[in-house]
């Protein structure tokens, strides 16, 4: 099966000016989440979606960065306007509901590298 | 969700078996244990997933002693393309709700 796609890949922007990602997830899988990975450190949640509702955004600086899923299936993560520690690489996954106890096996796109200057 | 806590880095060799070892003391009943693994400029792959006792599956063994506040990743007979970073995560799946926090992770070199 196709795995997560993303796009772009690269990046590279001005600070306070606005950037978007995409992502498509696996056909099939209701969970999608963004992860921000700054270098040196794991990925950090920024938010998930249960098809198209937001589960959890706890931890997405809301005055700046924004996400949306369209139909349940592709989404775009959106962040206005950027600031130099916004650098960092962003991740899309996603993962269906188990039939069984554990967590969810999350499947991770390539991510998308951004630069702020 | 319970906290880990794993080596930052590890040395090896080609074809030595690799352990690497995560504490989770605080590790919930219903909590499971699960590995990722990074390669540089890639997101995250899931390599395994433990409850208790011990896991095998043709990329890796997972242990889990009695008392699940630890584990142990064990990597046969590594490989250069085993140079990766490794997460280790706890936490379980509730009603769809399935939040994993990465740590650092433990970053291997193999070396030749």
């Amino acid at each position: 099966e196709a795995g997560v796609a993303q796009s772009p890949r690269y990046k590279i922007i001005e600070k306070r000016q606005s950037v978007a990602f995409w992502c498509n997830p696996i056909s099939g899988h209701a969970t999608l989440y963004w992860y921000q990975q700054i270098l040196g450190q794991g990925p950090k949640l920024l938010i998930q979606f249960q098809n198209n509702g937001v589960v959890d955004d706890s931890q997405l600086p809301k005055d700046r960065f924004s996400a949306e899923r369209l139909k349940g299936v592709d989404s775009t993560l959106k962040i206005q306007p950027a600031k130099l520690e916004d650098s960092a690489v962003y991740l899309c996954a996603s993962s269906r509901p188990g039939t069984s106890g554990g967590q969810e096996t999350q499947y991770f796109g390539p991510g998308t590298r951004l630069l702020v200057l | 969700l319970a906290k880990t806590t794993q080596p930052i880095s590890m040395d090896s060799y080609e074809g030595q078996e690799v352990n690497i070892t995560c504490s989770h003391n605080n590790i919930a009943t219903n909590d499971y244990i699960t590995w990722y693994q990074q390669f540089p400029s890639q997101g995250p792959r899931f390599i395994i997933q433990g409850y208790k006792t011990k896991v095998t599956n043709e990329v890796a063994s997972l242990f889990i002693p009695a008392d699940r506040k630890s584990s142990t990743l064990s990597l046969p007979r590594v490989s250069l393309s085993d140079t990766a970073v490794y997460y280790c995560l706890v936490g379980g799946s509730s009603g769809g709700y399935n939040k994993l926090i990465f740590g650092a992770g433990t970053r291997l070199a193999v070396h030749p």
